[in-house]
């Protein structure tokens, strides 16, 4: 089957940085995407990875390890504004499927 | 370039109605996927259609049912509405679509169209 885990719930400080872990259990594997959603918007594509190691886009980096199943966002400098629900989704090239896990709501307070 | 939209963006209905939905995609995307989002369930896979045919399908029951036209435009439908259909629903287009193997391409989500069902 397929199964995703990634916390319900963290809270940081503003101007610290923050780790939301996901890991995922799919078969045929075929990328992994990081998705933000603020409350009552669409989600906006943030990173995709598809192989191991780190991609850096500005205050975000994403990490991905296909052999341990298990994938980070990292949000450094963190912003008032950072405070959303982030989705981690991992598309499985067997079943042709986009799935999503919960979602981690982080909360960054001052 | 416009993004997805999405109409209507509110609904309230009641338990055995009908209810459709529409979904422009992203101009030149041929691709359009829908989901679910519930508080309880996250983000849920309903179904995509790709040049008008549909390609993949989560698992919902039969009542869920959708089509997409020539021009991409995409609309589902849920008949015989349950109170627990209430959620929002989701649309995302992507210019090459998510099945069959082939390599990903984003998905742009619109933003949703909130359901309620009394």
């Amino acid at each position: 089957g397929q199964n995703i885990d990634q916390p319900t719930e963290m809270t940081a400080t503003e101007g610290a940085i923050v780790q939301i872990n996901c890991t995922y259990q799919t078969s045929g594997f075929n990328g992994l995407f990081w998705y933000q959603q603020h409350a009552g918007e669409a989600p906006t594509f943030l990173s995709y990875n598809v192989l191991d190691g780190l991609e850096e886009k500005g205050r975000f980096s994403s990490f991905l390890s296909r052999s341990k199943g298990y994938s980070y966002l990292l949000l450094k400098e963190l912003q008032m504004k950072d405070s959303a629900s982030y989705l981690c989704a991992v598309f499985s090239g067997n079943t042709g499927k986009l799935i999503f896990g919960q979602g981690t709501t982080l909360q960054v307070k001052p | 370039k416009a993004g997805v939209t999405q109409t209507p963006r509110y609904l309230i209905k009641t338990r055995g109605q009908q209810v459709t939905l529409s979904c422009s995609p992203i101009s030149g995307h041929r691709s359009v996927s829908w989901y679910q989002q519930t508080p309880g369930q996250g983000l849920q896979f309903l179904f995509e259609y790709f040049s008008e045919t549909q390609r993949n399908k989560g698992n919902f029951p039969g009542r869920f049912s959708g089509r997409q036209f020539s021009n991409s435009r995409s609309e589902m439908n849920v008949s015989t509405l349950e109170l627990g259909d209430s959620a929002l629903y989701l649309c995302a287009s992507s210019s090459a679509g998510t099945s069959g193997g082939s390599s990903y391409n984003e998905q742009f989500f619109g933003p949703g169209t909130r359901l309620t069902v009394l």
